[in-house]
């Protein structure tokens, strides 16, 4: 079954700590983002990628960057995690966009929380 | 500003109970897309529709697209406790190209007591 695995699933780490967030999907696509949400919430797109060698910011405003070596791997990074970074962070991956052919794949998330 | 407004933002029924979330917007969208989310998970894709005025079932789910392709409702029949969740609309941009980026709304909260 094709997956998009995110880990650690949950963190809870110190203010100032450089911390990775890792993502990694097993279908091959192309496109992948990075979305912030607090619980219940909307989500808010911080980063997405159109393939290797590929990122652009996305509509949120993110201290956090993101790497894309490996068209299965799109891991993020705080270089210096502060409290206002806590939050849930949601992976996605789509095969492509286009009318009637888009479609995202969630990972699990990872919650992160800085104390 | 929200582009895609979703409502009821909140929502708390009883089993057995119908109901609907609609997703409205002043932007017109060439797919619209619903997730369902449940705690501590990300979203699962329930559906995507793309024609004005399109409807698609999917078991006590009915997903209708306006036909100005600026809104969207989900009507659940007979609810039952395992359709509690998180429910999202998101809608792609007409002129969005292939960038396959996607405009959420803030979501619906739904509670099906027993």
């Amino acid at each position: 079954e094709a997956d998009i695995y995110q880990t650690p699933r949950y963190l809870v780490i110190g203010t100032g700590k450089k911390i990775t967030l890792e993502c990694s999907q097993t279908m091959g696509h192309d496109k992948m983002y990075w979305y912030q949400q607090d619980p219940g919430m909307e989500l808010h797109l911080i980063h997405y990628s159109y393939g290797v060698n590929s990122t652009e910011k996305g509509d949120l405003s993110s201290e956090s960057t993101v790497s894309r070596i490996r068209t299965e791997h799109f891991p993020l990074t705080l270089e210096s995690a502060r409290p206002s970074h806590t939050s849930q962070y949601l992976c996605a991956s789509s095969e492509y966009g286009g009318t009637g052919s888009l479609s995202y794949t969630f990972g699990s998330g990872t919650r992160l929380t800085v104390v | 500003t929200q582009l895609l407004e979703q409502s009821p933002q909140f929502l708390s029924i009883q089993e057995g109970e119908n109901l609907t979330v609609y997703c409205n917007s002043s932007s017109v969208f060439s797919s619209l897309q619903w997730y369902r989310q449940e705690p501590g998970e990300g979203p699962v894709l329930l559906v995507t529709v793309v024609t004005g005025g399109e409807v698609k079932k999917l078991k006590r789910l009915t997903f209708q697209f306006g036909d100005a392709r600026k809104d969207s409702s989900l009507h659940i029949t007979a609810a039952q406790t395992g359709d509690t969740g998180l429910y999202l609309c998101a809608g792609a941009r007409i002129g969005s190209g292939n960038t396959g980026k996607l405009i959420f709304g803030q979501g619906t909260t739904l509670q099906v007591k027993p």
